[in-house]
């Protein structure tokens, strides 16, 4: 699975839109863009996946740019419950297979 | 039901104990997972079972033991563990036989070792 490259730290204002960039340059054609987040002691959390297109759900939104290397995801009102580390995940699809975790960002959200 | 349920939430056992970590999900999931996190690090893969049979081992030391009695039911055995063992271990669960799958969480056990 193509490695991901994130900041490790952002701040972000309640209420504001929160943009977290994902830098995946390897990815391959049949790889997956996912995005889990994990608030404190907690376990990890699903947010939102794509391929190719922009997604959207209930939480968050997700921008692919047309080479497929690089992703944002937008939360687009931050609350203090989004402060959480963000993980950003290139997998392949098919049957089971390993998400494999790099190190986040950590989304602090200020009042 | 969206919910992995991990029992115990803390465990507290010594270098010479056998203990078990349970979890179970009944969303139908035919992939498991066990994964290790030690503090402000990401998760870790151990190992991940698809259709009860275990698929990915990632080099885990044999005193970590896995077993997946059903399709519902996820267990990792525990024996002779070091401190450095001491972390906090999650369970996942997804869909095994789709081209794309989210995985669902359980809130993890706090394992300590002394």
């Amino acid at each position: 699975d193509a490695k991901t490259t994130q900041p490790p730290s952002m701040d972000c204002a309640e209420g504001r839109a929160a943009n977290l960039p994902c830098n995946h340059s390897t990815i391959s054609g049949n790889e997956y863009v996912y995005w889990y987040r994990q608030i404190h002691s907690q376990g990890p959390q699903y947010i939102i996946h794509g391929l190719k297109n922009n997604e959207t759900n209930e939480m968050a939104s997700l921008i692919i740019t047309e080479d497929r290397k690089s992703s944002t995801l937008i939360l687009p009102h931050a609350t203090l419950r989004d402060t959480a580390v963000y993980y950003c995940i290139v997998r392949v699809g098919g049957s089971a297979r390993q998400l494999t975790f790099g190190s986040g960002t950590q989304l602090t959200v200020l009042p | 039901d969206t919910e992995v349920t991990q029992t115990p939430k803390h465990l507290v056992m010594g270098m010479t104990n056998k203990k078990s970590l349970k979890c179970e999900q009944h969303m139908g999931h035919r992939a498991m997972y066990w994964y290790k996190q030690k503090a402000k690090k990401p998760p870790e893969l151990m190992f991940v079972y698809s259709y009860e049979k275990l698929s990915i081992n990632e080099s885990v030391p044999s005193r970590f033991s896995p077993e997946c009695p059903n399709s519902s039911l996820l267990n990792l055995h525990l024996h002779a563990l070091q401190p450095e063992d001491s972390a906090l271990y999650l369970c996942a669960s997804s869909q095994a036989d789709r081209p794309y799958t989210e995985a669902f969480f359980g809130q993890g056990t706090r394992l300590t070792v002394v």
